[in-house]
């Protein structure tokens, strides 16, 4: 089983600074079609997920161009170049190579 | 826009068995993927399976032996089973449907979970 793990896992964040979290895989998510499986989902407060990144750095429609996925075989990064108040909530990153697996989360919050 | 209702008992007993439904409403439920998600209490997500509206399913290996995800397209619904529950099977459970990106160079595509319902609480107790 592909095992995902996130730091930090409770991120406090002054708006207008960058925030940035961290996905590691136990083993790589590179596919041999050469894409590498990896999602981040955002969960605000009282709400259902919704999708941010897709394949490490695809943004989902509609999601601000201040959030941007990168990375490569087991690890990977969620970056918000500048936090805004709507941003609360917490951050899953999600394997898709070998079945689905998420991280712990991370939440981040407003100082 | 396409949305998501899950629909469902609350309150299930030990030993018996949890069974959702997903109304799909806005679209039809042909040429995607559809899946359950869950959430236990003040924890993370976990995935649970995913079917395709041709009916070919794929379940979380931890689950396997006690889930079943079955569609209905007259209905433009999914439903999902899970027999034997415990307490550790008291969640949020949602469903989403499966969007999907071409991937260059390649026949098959790519399935990330991009509608999501607004969840339905189930708690297992006698």
């Amino acid at each position: 089983d592909i095992v995902v793990t996130q730091s930090p896992l409770s991120l406090p964040v002054t708006p207008g600074e960058p925030a940035s979290i961290s996905c590691r895989s136990s083993q790589s998510l590179l596919h041999s079609n050469g894409y590498t499986y990896l999602d981040w989902y955002l969960q605000k407060p009282g709400q259902s997920p919704q999708v941010l990144i897709y394949l490490t750095s695809n943004r989902a429609s509609g999601v601000p161009d201040r959030f941007s996925g990168s990375g490569s075989g087991t690890d990977f990064t969620l970056k918000i170049s500048r936090v805004e108040a709507e941003d609360v909530g917490v951050y899953y990153c999600m394997q898709s190579l070998q079945s689905r697996t998420f991280g712990q989360g991370t939440k981040l919050e407003i100082k | 826009q396409v949305q998501l209702q899950e629909s469902g008992p609350g309150l299930v007993k030990p030993s018996e068995t949890l069974s959702l439904t997903c109304t799909v409403s806005g679209g039809s439920i042909s040429s995607y993927y559809w899946s359950w998600i869950r959430q236990p209490p003040g924890k993370g997500l976990e995935w649970i399976g995913y079917i395709h509206y041709s009916g070919s399913t794929q379940y979380n290996p931890s689950l396997k032996s006690r889930v079943t995800i079955s569609v209905d397209s007259s209905k433009n619904q999914f439903s999902l089973m899970l027999t034997s529950v415990t307490a550790a099977d008291t969640a949020v459970y949602y469903c989403a449907r499966l969007n999907y990106e071409t991937l260059a160079g390649y026949s098959n595509n790519y399935h990330y979970m991009g509608v999501w319902g607004k969840g339905t609480t189930v708690t297992v107790s006698s």
